[in-house]
């Protein structure tokens, strides 16, 4: 199994709902990233997991949370968004984790967010 | 910190015809190379990758791309273009001893007429 899959494929929220994103695969990849990407531009990272423990957080706004409950399992929090927060929202894994970027991510079809 | 330039935001070619996109690097050594094509609505697939040795990659589809040190470059190339290639495409560059960072260009869009 080579695949990512993330849930919903599409969500809709006002800014005082609360949400969560999944993220989940069973390839045995250790680390697992989140991207957000905006209309016409390229993915950005906003967090990376590395054997369950956060390793990066690209100093996104404390209205998305993350959490890795176990090693195939990614989950996004979602509070209080703002409208610009509205795009495709990309899970990834890689094997191995360790801190390095020469692993192939793989990446899910993304869940699109749309914030009213 | 390593940053990666697509200098063409959207290319249009014929079904058949070659193509060739750009991707040019900035980063104080060799990073870890990629290219990786997203069809719409979609999330994005590898499609090769460079980290050392021989300068031409060959990936997946048929495509192939050149990497050369002296023009910090990366291009991506396919000698016969099918109409299933339209897609955008994503060079990135990856810190050697960094973290798992990836640093994504902005992307070309490849349209294909038949």
């Amino acid at each position: 199994d080579t695949e990512v899959t993330q849930t919903p494929k599409h969500l809709v929220m006002g800014m005082t709902n609360k949400k969560s994103l999944k993220c989940e695969q069973h390839m045995g990849h250790r680390a697992m990233y989140w991207y957000k990407q905006k209309a016409k531009k390229p993915p950005e990272l906003m967090f990376v997991y590395s054997y369950e423990k956060l390793s990066i957080n690209e100093s996104v706004p404390s209205r998305f949370s993350p959490e890795c409950p176990n090693s195939s399992l990614l989950n996004l929090h979602l509070h209080a968004l703002q409208p610009e927060d509205s795009a495709l929202y990309l899970c990834a894994s890689s094997q191995g984790g360790g801190g390095t970027a020469a692993n192939e991510q793989f990446f899910g079809p993304g869940t699109r967010l749309t914030v009213l | 910190a390593q940053s990666v330039t697509q200098p063409d935001i959207h290319i249009t070619v014929s079904e058949g015809a070659s193509l060739e996109l750009r991707c040019n690097y900035s980063y104080g050594a060799t990073p870890y190379l990629f290219w990786y094509v997203q069809s719409p609505g979609q999330g994005l697939q590898l499609l090769l990758k460079y980290f050392s040795g021989d300068t031409l990659v060959q990936g997946i589809k048929g495509f192939e791309a050149e990497f050369k040190r002296s023009q910090s470059s990366f291009n991506l190339r396919k000698p016969s273009v099918h109409w299933s290639d339209a897609a955008e495409y994503f060079c990135a560059v990856g810190a050697k001893g960094g973290s798992e960072k990836l640093v994504f260009g902005k992307g070309t869009k490849l349209t294909v007429n038949p």
